[in-house]
């Protein structure tokens, strides 16, 4: 591995299911982060994590759910997918310690609720 | 509220010059960033600016006035492979990134 893995690349879910988005980084970075990006709109923050056994609340939060039990791992959960959360998913992360630390991204997850 | 603007989409000729304007206000200021996104790819890091002025790396410069909210990125001696997606990002105060939605330059022959 690389940098950063997501998965799965794509995923056609129906709305009630639950689904957990995977991500994975290999740089020991401390700090990890999900977006959702929609057409229009930029970047949003779901959640983030600042170091391993801690999580945070982003711009769009609700019905999303994240856990971090150590550095490499940081996955998502949607409890019950609803279709307002179609969209593209991307994880990234950082060394997180300055504030010119830059974010590398995942390749992304496609994912469409019906 | 905290809000990023560019323009949603550019056009340019391949050897030409083009610069990416991106305005902000935001709840404090930890810096700024750019990105560059291919579609259908993630997004990649170009530049980052912290001090007023001119930032260049290669044939992409990016420049900062804080005074003003602006920032943008110039893209010199336009090739093909520069057709993407140009992302503007601020650093807030609680040192999250704030995104614009980002303008799609389009590169003719």
């Amino acid at each position: 591995i690389a940098g950063i893995t997501q998965a799965p690349t794509s995923q056609i879910l129906a709305a009630g299911r639950r689904m957990t988005l995977r991500c994975t980084q290999d740089m020991r970075h401390n700090a990890m982060y999900w977006y959702r990006q929609d057409l229009g709109l930029g970047l949003r923050l779901i959640h983030y994590s600042n170091t391993a056994g801690t999580t945070g609340k982003g711009e769009v939060p609700d019905g999303y759910s994240v856990s971090r039990a150590n550095t490499d791992d940081f996955p998502l959960t949607l409890a019950s997918a609803v279709p307002s959360q179609t969209s593209v998913y991307f994880c990234a992360s950082s060394d997180g310690g300055d504030a010119n630390s830059e974010q590398f991204f995942g390749p992304g997850t496609r994912l469409t609720v019906l | 509220g905290q809000n990023i603007d560019q323009p949603t989409e550019m056009t340019a000729t391949e050897g030409a010059i083009v610069q990416i304007n991106c305005t902000y206000q935001t709840s404090g200021f930890n810096g700024l960033f750019w990105y560059q996104q291919h579609a259908g790819e993630a997004p990649t890091f170009l530049s980052y600016n912290v001090l007023d002025g001119l930032e260049e790396k290669g044939r992409f410069s990016s420049f900062l006035s804080r005074s003003k909210g602006y920032s943008y990125l110039l893209l010199k001696e336009l090739q093909m492979k520069d057709s993407a997606s140009y992302l503007c990002a601020v650093m807030d105060s609680n040192y999250q990134l704030i995104w614009g939605a980002g303008t799609k330059l389009i590169i003719k022959p």
